[in-house]
């Protein structure tokens, strides 16, 4: 079946200007995860949905960063006022219903560059 | 301390030798382990799971896990130069939440 899917797959901004980063994950799946990788580096918790809610919104860096999830589905995250040091790759992971294995299966990610 | 430690590597092994890869975690709660092959310029593929301590064995791949040592290694046998890459250990509550993960090791499989 399809797998997790991300657009745009690059994302060129200037600095100031807002963005929005789609994730839409594996049918079925209830969780939804978005991470992001700078270069050379490990993957960096954002955000987790379950369903529509966010029980953990820990690792979102600033007020700057937000992100929904709607109709249990589609999430995009939203970078206001990007930074320079927001240029990453984002990545976003979904995994099955409760009471199943929580592996989380990745899309192919979004790089964002922020001149 | 970082929660999820990993050696960055590289590791270079000759063409079909074992390559032993090892991450240590902080978290004693942790309950489940994850590796992942990330090749350059593409997103995380899920290589093994594990939950309980031993070894879990998926064709030339084997996780072992030491929860006493907060230990988790993937073996990859007979290696060959498609296996390099960045493989990243993970670890997770057990339940539908984060993944921790580590910097990753960087493989280099040679001929």
């Amino acid at each position: 079946g399809a797998g997790v899917s991300q657009s745009p797959s690059n994302k060129v901004t200037e600095k100031g200007k807002d963005v929005e980063l789609r994730c839409d994950p594996i049918s079925g799946h209830t969780a939804l995860y978005w991470y992001r990788q700078s270069l050379g580096q490990g993957l960096e918790f954002l955000i987790y949905f379950q369903g529509n809610s966010a029980p953990d919104k820990s690792g979102l860096p600033s007020d700057r960063f937000s992100a929904e999830r709607t109709g249990g589905s589609v999430s995009t995250l939203t970078i206001q006022r990007t930074q320079q040091e927001d240029s990453a790759v984002y990545l976003c992971a979904s995994s099955p219903p409760a009471g199943q294995q929580e592996t989380q299966y990745f899309g192919p990610g979004t790089r964002l560059l922020v001149l | 301390q970082k929660e999820v430690e990993q050696n960055s590597g590289p590791l270079s092994v000759p063409e079909g030798a074992i390559a032993s890869l090892n991450c240590t975690y902080s978290d004693r709660g942790s309950q489940s382990f994850f590796w992942y092959r990330q090749y350059s310029g593409k997103s995380p593929e899920l290589i093994m799971s594990i939950y309980s301590n031993g070894d879990k064995e998926d064709g030339r791949f084997t996780a072992q896990l030491n929860k006493a040592s907060q230990y988790v290694s993937l073996l990859i046998r007979d290696s060959q130069p498609s296996d390099s890459a960045t493989y990243l250990c993970a670890v997770g509550s057990g339940t539908a939440s984060k993944l921790t993960f580590g910097t990753g090791t960087r493989l280099q499989v040679t001929l």
